[in-house]
């Protein structure tokens, strides 16, 4: 089946500690985002990618890294610099210009 | 800036009792309106695209409208398994991303 998967479901972070959520998409989409989701907020767009090897910040890459080496794959990385984690990370791909297909998200608590 | 504002934050109906929920926009070249399901846990499931002010699409309950400045989704004879929340998102000028609304979380009482 087509579609996108995050992994893993539930992540914990202890403080001072980087970690990556994953993404992987068979839909040959070229444009890969990740948006963070905070309890009662709408979805803030955090780094997007329109082809391999190239991404752009989106609202809130502060404390964020990613990479996209791969057509299929755009994991992001939560760094010890991102003081507030906690929050509810979505993956999407999509055909560019067109809608964007989700993730089932990734749930990041500090420990 | 693209900016996406809906309305209510939150919406209580009695099975059977329909309603609408907006979604107002500004947006510079307005390419795309998106609507999209969320459940409590889950990514969001899309619903419509609205391209251009008059058109309308419908899918079992739901019917989408656009026009210039906003969209509504009239949710007709609800039931409880619709309760969710709705998003809504515009893709505008040419840095093809999305702006999300807030949501509207719509609780459907039996």
């Amino acid at each position: 089946d087509g579609g996108i998967t995050q992994s893993p479901k539930y992540l914990f972070r202890k403080e001072g500690q980087n970690v990556t959520l994953s993404c992987e998409q068979n839909l040959n989409h070229d444009a890969m985002y990740w948006y963070r989701q905070d309890p009662g907020q709408g979805l803030r767009l955090i780094y997007y990618s329109q082809i391999v090897n190239d991404f752009q910040k989106g609202d809130i890459a502060e404390g964020y890294s990613v990479s996209r080496e791969k057509k299929e794959s755009f994991p992001l990385t939560v760094t010890s610099a991102q003081k507030n984690p906690t929050a509810f990370y979505l993956c999407a791909s999509s055909i560019v210009g067109e809608k964007l297909f989700f993730g089932s998200g990734t749930q990041l608590s500090v420990l | 800036e693209d900016q996406v504002t809906q309305s209510p934050e939150a919406l209580r109906l009695q099975e059977g009792e329909s309603s609408s929920l907006n979604c107002s926009y500004t947006v510079s070249g307005l390419r795309g309106l998106f609507w999209y399901r969320q459940d409590p846990g889950k990514g969001p499931e899309f619903l419509f695209t609205l391209y251009s002010a008059g058109e309308e699409k419908e899918k079992e309950r739901l019917k989408a409208t656009l026009t210039k400045k906003e969209s509504f989704l009239h949710i007709t004879a609800p039931k409880p398994e619709d309760s969710a929340t709705y998003l809504c998102a515009v893709l505008g000028g040419s840095n093809y991303k999305l702006t999300f609304g807030k949501g509207t979380l719509l609780t459907v009482n039996p």
